[in-house]
């Protein structure tokens, strides 16, 4: 079974740009969280997907929003790129449902880089 | 709310010695528990994980953990360490809130440095 698959891997962008940055779950998996990795900051949760809405959502910023396909696919997306949004950030799928989810096991992707100059 | 606190930011041992990476958890739910790890330039793969099953806990490449909630702690172990071992090690828990949902939080990290 195939892993979890990001795109891109790397990305430069400058101040101000938008940035989408996409994923796609394990086959079967309709649950797909973001994370945000940083230095400074460690791992910080961004938001998680299931079914096509949003069921949960880190504190960040409304410039970070995300989205999920009918296929599980989701996206997400920083607009008005700051230096501070660099960082990598990690992709996971579970399959999420119901009761069972705090205890799902998440597979993550291996990021995307993104460096904002 | 739900924490984890990894108690040592960097741990160093000679291979073929064991290994003892700690974490403690805060929770006003019955937790479950995690531990990833994660490789130089790649994403995080889990080595375990804890949920409300057995409290010794084995998971892959010799590693186990044991969940011990007298001392709200979630230790990761490992008799010998090898060299492919050096990596970042993440505990976490999941974060049951007031809604079923799959969201982990992040201990800060425990580099584990493996001497020859």
């Amino acid at each position: 079974k195939a892993g979890v698959t990001q795109t891109p891997r790397y990305l430069i962008k400058t101040r101000g740009q938008q940035v989408t940055l996409s994923c796609s779950p394990i086959s079967g998996h309709r649950s797909v969280s973001w994370y945000q990795q940083t230095p400074g900051q460690g791992l910080q949760f961004l938001f998680e997907y299931f079914s096509e809405t949003q069921r949960n959502k880190g504190n960040f910023p409304g410039r970070f929003s995300g989205r999920q396909f009918s296929n599980s696919r989701s996206e997400m997306n920083v607009s008005t790129l700051e230096l501070g949004d660099s960082a990598l950030y990690l992709c996971a799928s579970s399959l999420g449902g119901g009761a069972s989810a705090p205890t799902d096991t998440q597979y993550f992707g291996p990021g995307t880089r993104l460096t904002v100059l | 709310a739900q924490s984890v606190t990894q108690l040592d930011s960097h741990v160093s041992v000679s291979e073929g010695t064991p290994v003892l990476l700690r974490c403690n958890y805060s929770s006003s739910y019955s937790p479950s528990l995690f531990w990833y790890v994660q490789h130089p330039n790649k994403g995080l793969q889990l080595l375990l994980k804890y949920t409300s099953a057995a409290t010794l806990v084995k998971g892959i490449n010799g590693f186990e953990a044991e969940f011990k909630k007298s001392e709200t702690s979630f230790h990761l172990t490992k008799p010998s360490a090898h060299m492919s071992d050096a990596a970042e090690y993440f505990c976490v828990v999941s974060d049951r809130g007031s809604s079923n949902t799959g969201k982990l939080i992040f201990g800060q990290g425990t580099t584990l440095q493996v001497k020859p």
